[in-house]
């Protein structure tokens, strides 16, 4: 059992570059979630998806786009990459019982390094 | 706006020790507390939660303190091991949404 798997686990971009960070989960949970790791900050969600077709914006949604391309996958796009974007990226899903988030599942994490 | 403070930054015991990590807020829309443990290369896992109908929840060497009216919860660990060295992070979630709210994180060294 995999359980969250992300693509690439490191990438490094020039600024401007364009990328996208993948991830799949195989534990057919329907909420999924982006997160940036920076050092003194913890981690900040970028964006998530209750469910297939839905998206909405986190803490720190600005620079970024996701697509919910099926329950099993949620990607995240730079679509212009900033120094700031620089961070250990952790994709999550999760599952619900009666409207109750339940424990995050964490993926091991792409570090995205921007110069 | 940072909504949960997480202290201390950093923290080191000797092995047998009790580390203890604070959390406080300030939402009191939030019902649901987990700790998250994270080693090095790795991403967060989810330790031990409560939610604010306890005061405290055990579970092995590790324990959860809750205090409602100071809006302050804790992690106790009892008999500190080289091995529980890890980043400690609490979080807050509010009732019916997906939205974690993270603390800053406690870097947690244990001293063989």
């Amino acid at each position: 059992n995999a359980g969250v798997t992300q693509t690439p686990k490191f990438q490094v971009l020039k600024t401007g570059q364009s990328m996208t960070l993948q991830c799949a989960q195989d534990m057919n949970h329907n909420s999924m979630y982006w997160y940036r790791q920076d050092p003194g900050m913890g981690l900040r969600l970028i964006y998530y998806s209750a469910s297939e077709g839905t998206t909405d914006k986190g803490e720190v949604p600005n620079g970024y786009n996701v697509s919910r391309l099926n329950k099993r996958e949620f990607s995240l796009r730079l679509e212009s990459a900033a120094p700031s974007q620089t961070s250990v990226y952790f994709c999550a899903s999760s599952n619900e019982f009666r409207g109750i988030t339940g424990e995050l599942f964490f993926g091991e994490g792409s570090r995205l390094t921007v110069l | 706006q940072q909504q949960v403070k997480q202290s201390p930054q950093s923290l080191i015991v000797q092995k047998g020790g009790i580390s203890i990590i604070n959390c406080a807020y300030e939402n009191t829309a939030f019902d649901y507390f987990p700790w998250y443990q994270q080693f090095p290369g790795k991403g967060p896992a989810l330790l031990i939660a409560i939610r604010p109908d306890v005061s405290e929840k055990k579970e092995g060497r590790f324990t959860i303190s809750f205090n409602k009216s100071a809006k302050q919860f804790s992690l106790h660990i009892m008999d500190s091991q080289p091995g529980d060295s890890a980043t400690y992070f609490c979080a807050a979630s509010p009732s019916g949404t997906y939205k974690y709210i993270f603390g800053t994180g406690t870097r947690l060294k244990v001293l063989a």
